[in-house]
């Protein structure tokens, strides 16, 4: 199956500053990834499809890029809600696989 | 407005079943692919299982393959998880989601359900 690993765990960082998230994957799966929010006790949120495609509704400060086994989502400057957890995936290939995470905390 | 509510969850023993469901709602669930997905307490999200529209394919997880199996009803805009032969392992909060349309293959999740807790426990 195809790996995930999100990095880094967890950032530290403060409102209003710009944060990049990675993903990478253990083979290529062309442009088949997505981002998706978590807040606590709700379901997770669809944020970007496709590496860099928005999804409705999601602001614009949400951006993602990459392809082939590297790809990054950008907030380009954090709002209070965005100290939450993200998720990367991917659709390449069965089975669906999900990284393991990063946590956005505020510093 | 689309939404997608699961129900049938619960507290179970080992090595027994539950059948949970998914209602959609606010669009045309025939036209959809339809996934599970679980998150164990304080974990991060394991894929399970996918369903094509017309219910023609199917597709499992490792982790639950020969024990869970999914179903829709299109009539009644209904999505199904049969589990058997629950693990302890299986203690998660069990999500319903919508896989967008796309070009080629499945679709990334753009509609989640608020999930339903399964606990397997003696």
């Amino acid at each position: 199956e195809i790996v995930l690993t999100q990095s880094p765990g967890t950032l530290s960082l403060s409102p209003g500053e710009r944060v990049t998230l990675s993903c990478r994957a253990s083979q290529s799966i062309a442009g088949y990834l997505a981002w998706y929010q978590q807040k606590p006790g709700q379901a997770p949120r669809l944020l970007i499809y496709d590496a860099s495609n928005r999804a409705t509704g999601v602001p614009a400060r949400f951006s993602g890029s990459g392809s082939g086994t590297d790809f990054t989502l950008t907030i380009s400057s954090l709002e209070p809600e965005d100290f939450v957890l993200y998720y990367c995936q991917q659709r390449s290939e069965w089975p669906i696989t999900f990284g393991q995470g990063t946590r956005l905390e505020i510093k | 407005e689309v939404q997608l509510v699961e129900s049938g969850g619960g507290l179970v023993q080992p090595g027994g079943s539950l059948r949970l469901s998914c209602a959609a709602s606010g669009f045309t669930f025939s036209s959809y692919e339809m996934d599970w997905v679980r998150q164990a307490p304080g974990k991060g999200l394991e894929w399970l299982s996918n369903i094509r529209s017309s219910g023609s394919a199917t597709f499992y997880a490792d982790s639950v393959k020969g024990r869970f199996t999914i179903s829709r009803d299109n009539a009644r805009n209904s999505l199904h998880l049969q589990m058997d032969s629950l693990r302890a392992e299986d203690t998660a909060v069990y999500y319903c989601a919508r896989a967008r349309v796309a070009a080629l293959g499945t679709g990334a999740f753009d509609i989640w359900g608020q999930g339903t807790m399964v606990t397997v426990s003696s």
